[in-house]
C-alpha cells in the first residue's frame, strides 16, 4: 500500500505568490495532520482534520494559511501570500483512530 | 498544556558505541509515549512505543522504558551503526476532552545523531 503521498517535493516561489502543498492520505485513514518544521521551531503542528473536517487549526500562523480537506483522499495547504518567513518543510501525517502517525515525505519550501 | 524535552544535540558517535537520548515529559492523563526518526530528506517513521508504565518499546536495537515515576523515556542502542545517523524525535499522545487520545502528538525538538565509521 502506498504511504502518504505529498507534492510537490520542493517549491520554490517569490515573496507574494500564491502557494499550494498537497497530501493524499493513506487509503482508510480518518485523521490528517499538517505540521511545518524549521531548525528554529523544530516541528509544529498546523491544523489536524478528522472525516474531512477541521479539528482544531489553532496552529495555523495567520490569515494567510487556509487547509481544506475537500474528500477522505486529499488535502491541501495554501499560503497566499506568500513570506519569506515561510520557507520551511511541511509534512502532511494520517492516521486511523491511532496514535501512531504515518508522515509523507514532505515538501520543501522556498520563499525569496 | 502537555510538553516534551529531550537532550539537545547534535551527538557524535563512533560506530559500535552505546547510545542514550534523554526524553523527558509533562502530561495530564495517561499519554503513549514515542520514538520517531528522521532520516536525511525523509518523513518522520515510527521507531518505537510505549502505552502504559513500565512497558518497553524495542525496534531495530533500539529501546525505551515508559517510566512514569520520573517521567521519562530515554531511547537506547547498545552499538549504533553509520546507518542510524539520523535525527530522533520523542514524543507523546494527548489526552482529548473526553479523557482518551485525541491522536494529536506533541513532539520534542529533535536530537541529530551522527554515527561515523
Amino acid at each position: 500500500d502506498a504511504g502518504v503521498i505529498q507534492s510537490p517535493r520542493h517549491e520554490v516561489t517569490e515573496m507574494g505568490q500564491e502557494v499550494t502543498l498537497r497530501c493524499k492520505p493513506i487509503s482508510g485513514h480518518d485523521y490528517l495532520f499538517w505540521y511545518r518544521q524549521t531548525m528554529m521551531r523544530g516541528l509544529e503542528l498546523l491544523i489536524y482534520f478528522n472525516n474531512n473536517v477541521p479539528i482544531d487549526d489553532s496552529g495555523m500562523p495567520e490569515d494567510r494559511f487556509s487547509a481544506k480537506m475537500p474528500n477522505a483522499s486529499f488535502s491541501t495547504l495554501k499560503i497566499q501570500p506568500s513570506e519569506p518567513r515561510d520557507s520551511a518543510v511541511y509534512f502532511c501525517a494520517s492516521t486511523v483512530r491511532t496514535d501512531t502517525q504515518y508522515f509523507g515525505p514532505g515538501t520543501r519550501l522556498t520563499v525569496l | 498544556g502537555d510538553s516534551v524535552t529531550q537532550m539537545e544535540g547534535p551527538v557524535t558517535l563512533s560506530e559500535e558505541a552505546f547510545l542514550t537520548i534523554n526524553c523527558t515529559y509533562t502530561a495530564t492523563g495517561y499519554p503513549s509515549l514515542f520514538w520517531y526518526v528522521q532520516y536525511p530528506g525523509e518523513g518522520l517513521q515510527l521507531l518505537l512505543k510505549a502505552t502504559k508504565a513500565d512497558d518497553k518499546g524495542s525496534n531495530k536495537g533500539f529501546e525505551a522504558t515508559y517510566r512514569k515515576e520520573t517521567t521519562s523515556f530515554h531511547l537506547e542502542k547498545g552499538s549504533v551503526q553509520v546507518s542510524d545517523s539520523a535525527v530522533y524525535f520523542c514524543a507523546l499522545s494527548e489526552t482529548g476532552n473526553s479523557g482518551g487520545s485525541n491522536y494529536k502528538l506533541t513532539f520534542g525538538k529533535g536530537t541529530l545523531l551522527t554515527v561515523n565509521p
